[in-house]
């Protein structure tokens, strides 16, 4: 079955760098993969969706790369702000016909003034 | 502009008790879900619905039973709380696409502990 590893519980960066986080999947490369920010006492947020044929995804600070021979998502977020620190999850299809999706365990971003 | 909607936020049982957790979106939404998301664990599916009267298991659906009457809700029953079962429950809904590609909404949780 198809497993993802978000493999940094954690990151803390300074205030104005990037942060570059990572989602490996195990088995078959989805037809997509998608980003939520999750904030503490809240439900996850989406952010972006990236197909397998498209190799990167910008939006506004934030930028989706997708490489299925890696079988990898690295998710950057340039000119880190306070206000972005949160907890940041990616998820892909588990395979079955009804679309569900399973989720990685996420990384939660700390980002320091 | 209410979106997913969970009551209630807390909750707290004794072993053995039953409750039902609500979930209603006003997105005309007809996929919708109940993860359960535990520390070290993540998000993790429970039961989904692909439409009205129409359920099936996910990856953790011992005790818990889920209907879908209508497209705007869907229930989650916990038969028999046990202490295991304490957790935060996220309901979620998205519209159906081409390729089921589209984004998922999420409520902001039920917080339930189980005594």
């Amino acid at each position: 079955s198809q497993k993802i590893e978000q493999n940094s519980e954690a990151l803390n960066i300074q205030e104005g760098k990037t942060a570059t986080l990572t989602c490996n999947y195990t088995n078959y490369s989805p037809a997509y993969l998608q980003w939520y920010r999750q904030d503490p006492g809240r439900g996850p947020v989406f952010l972006l969706l990236i197909r397998e044929n498209e190799k990167e995804k910008r939006k506004e600070r934030l930028k989706v790369t997708f490489d299925t021979t890696l079988k990898q998502s690295l998710f950057h977020i340039t000119a880190s702000q306070p206000a972005d620190s949160a907890t940041y999850l990616c998820a892909l299809l588990d395979g079955g016909s009804q679309g569900n999706l399973i989720f990685g365990k996420g990384t939660k971003l700390s980002v320091k003034p | 502009n209410a979106g997913v909607t969970q009551t209630p936020k807390f909750q707290v049982l004794k072993t053995g008790q039953s409750m039902t957790l609500q979930c209603a979106q006003d997105m005309n939404h007809e996929y919708m879900s109940w993860y359960r998301q535990d520390p070290g664990m993540g998000l993790r599916l429970i039961h989904y619905s692909v439409g009205a009267g129409i359920t099936d298991q996910g990856e953790v659906p011992n005790g818990y039973n889920v209907s879908r009457s209508t497209t705007e809700d869907f229930p989650l029953r916990l038969l028999s709380a046990a202490p295991s079962q304490t957790s935060v429950y996220f309901c979620a809904s998205r519209a159906t696409g081409f390729g089921s590609n589209q984004p998922q909404h999420f409520g902001d949780g039920t917080r339930l502990s189980i005594l």
